[in-house]
C-alpha cells in the first residue's frame, strides 16, 4: 500500500525542547516537502528536498532543520529557536523534474508546545 | 508570484453541482493550476490540475478560461463527504523546483 506516513499524529512538548517529526514515503518520489499550517490559514513551505543529501529553505525555515539521508525519509526538527512552534505540520512528496509534478500529502502531525 | 483569489465560503445542496471559482489573473503561461481539498485535521487531498485545457477525472471537472485568468472546479453531484476547504493553487518553478502557493481556500459546506 503506497503512500506517505507521518508520525505521531499528535505530539506534545515542553517549551525549549527540540522535537523531530517523522515523514516516510514509499512512492519512490525524489522530492519531499514540509509545510506548516496555522488555524484558518493556508500552508506555508518550510523546507524542501529534490534529491537525497540536498535540501533548500522554503519561506519560513527559521527555527527548523531537516535531513535527507534516505530517499524515503525526510525528518523535520523543530528547534527551541522556533518562536511559535504550535501548528499542524504536513509532509508531501512528488516526482522531481517532471512536467506535471503533483504533490501528495501525508496525514499531518499536530504539534502542541506547552 | 502568481496568487489566487477564492471566496471564503460557499454552500451547496446535496446532489447538486458545486461550482468553486478561482481567480489567478497574474498566472504565467507555463504555470499549472492545481486543486486540493482538506477535511479538518487531515492532509490535503489532490483533486485535479490543468494548464490550458479543461480537465475531468473521477472526482471533478476543471474549467479554465481561455485567457487563463480564472478557473472553476466543478463537483458534479456534491455529497456530505465533499464538505471541506478547497484550495486553488498555482504551481511555480522557483530555483528549479516546483512550489505551491497556498491561499486560505474556500470552505464548502454541503447541506442535506
Amino acid at each position: 500500500d503506497g503512500g506517505i506516513t507521518q508520525s505521531p499524529k499528535y505530539l506534545f512538548r515542553k517549551e525549549g525542547q527540540n522535537v523531530t517529526l517523522s515523514c516516510e514515503q514509499n512512492l519512490n518520489h525524489d522530492a519531499m516537502y514540509w509545510y506548516r499550517q496555522d488555524p484558518g490559514q493556508g500552508l506555508r513551505l518550510i523546507y524542501y528536498s529534490q534529491i537525497v543529501n540536498d535540501f533548500q529553505k522554503g519561506d519560513i525555515a527559521e527555527g527548523y532543520s531537516v535531513s535527507r539521508e534516505k530517499k524515503e525519509s525526510f525528518p523535520l526538527t523543530v528547534t527551541s529557536a522556533q518562536k511559535n512552534p504550535t501548528a499542524f505540520y504536513l509532509c508531501a512528496s512528488s516526482w522531481s523534474g517532471r512536467a506535471e509534478d503533483t504533490q501528495y500529502f501525508g496525514p499531518g502531525t499536530r504539534l502542541t508546545v506547552l | 508570484d502568481a496568487k489566487t483569489t477564492q471566496p471564503t465560503s460557499m454552500d451547496c445542496a446535496e446532489g447538486r453541482a458545486a461550482n468553486l471559482p478561482c481567480n489567478h489573473s497574474t498566472i504565467s503561461g507555463n504555470e499549472y493550476v492545481y486543486w486540493y481539498r482538506q477535511i479538518h485535521s487531515q492532509g490535503p487531498q489532490y483533486i485535479i490540475h490543468g494548464l490550458k485545457n479543461n480537465e475531468t477525472n473521477e472526482m471533478a471537472s476543471l474549467i479554465i478560461t481561455e485567457d487563463r485568468k480564472s478557473s472553476t472546479l466543478i463537483l458534479p453531484h456534491a455529497t456530505l463527504r465533499d464538505t471541506a476547504v478547497y484550495y486553488c493553487i498555482v504551481r511555480l518553478v522557483v530555483s528549479g523546483t516546483y512550489k505551491y502557493i497556498f491561499g486560505t481556500g474556500t470552505r464548502l459546506k454541503v447541506l442535506a
